[in-house]
């Protein structure tokens, strides 16, 4: 069965260095998501992205992250400066379509760890 | 605003049925989804129900949704020590496509 596949699976990176964690979705699906967990906390959404553009993003999605789909197989998460408090799990999760009986497929997530 | 909320533990004997709950707020959600967590994995799609039903059945799994009450449950069947794991119930906002989280609860089965 296909899967979001994600790398790598732990990220260790120094306060106020850039990250890039990636992801290749399911190859026939449209839509693609971030997602991440802090520790303790509940999964929350961060960005979904399609036709090449941002189509949502939350509040904590500031202009210290950005999204990429640079090729058509990757789709990448970009911190540019990161903070402690950005150490968390975060997932890649992709969908054929919205709703519609298409649900979103995750990734095993990439765990961040910022020190 | 949109919230998910879930009771955090839950622990049965093996070869019981485990019922887990959840609430939300959005009554304009069109589809409710179950999915499972195990140790160091990522998020696996275990089921899911479409607003206008009221249950969905899938071999072990029953879901059950009650849209008045804006309460959904997942009950496994015959639970065995490998149904172990945290269980996210999500709706998909109406508005946004995105899916918002309850915080998971965590199942313990007991030999």
């Amino acid at each position: 069965e296909p899967e979001v596949t994600q790398t790598p699976s732990h990220q260790v990176t120094q306060m106020g260095q850039e990250v890039i964690l990636r992801c290749v979705p399911i190859s026939n699906h449209l839509y693609f998501y971030w997602y991440r967990q802090i520790l303790g906390q509940k999964v929350e959404f961060l960005v979904s992205f399609y036709n090449n553009e941002i189509s949502e993003k939350s509040e904590i999605f500031d202009d210290q992250f950005s999204v990429e789909r640079p090729d058509g197989s990757n789709f990448t998460l970009k911190i540019r400066s990161t903070k402690l408090e950005d150490s968390a799990m975060y997932f890649c999760a992709s969908s054929y379509s919205t709703g519609n009986n298409q649900p979103q497929h995750f990734g095993d997530g990439t765990r961040l760890s910022i020190l | 605003g949109e919230d998910v909320e879930q009771s955090l533990f839950l622990s049965v004997r093996e070869g019981d049925s485990s019922v887990i709950n959840c609430t939300y707020t959005d009554s304009s959600s069109t589809y409710l989804y179950w999915y499972k967590q195990e140790p160091g994995a990522g998020l696996q799609l275990l089921t899911y129900i479409f607003s206008n039903m009221d249950m969905k059945q899938d071999q072990r799994l029953t879901v059950l949704l009650n849209k008045k009450d804006k309460h959904l449950s997942l009950r496994i069947a015959d639970t065995q020590t490998g149904d172990s794991a945290i269980y996210f119930c999500a709706e998909l906002s109406s508005n946004t496509g995105k899916l918002i989280f309850g915080q998971g609860t965590t199942l313990q089965v007991k030999p």
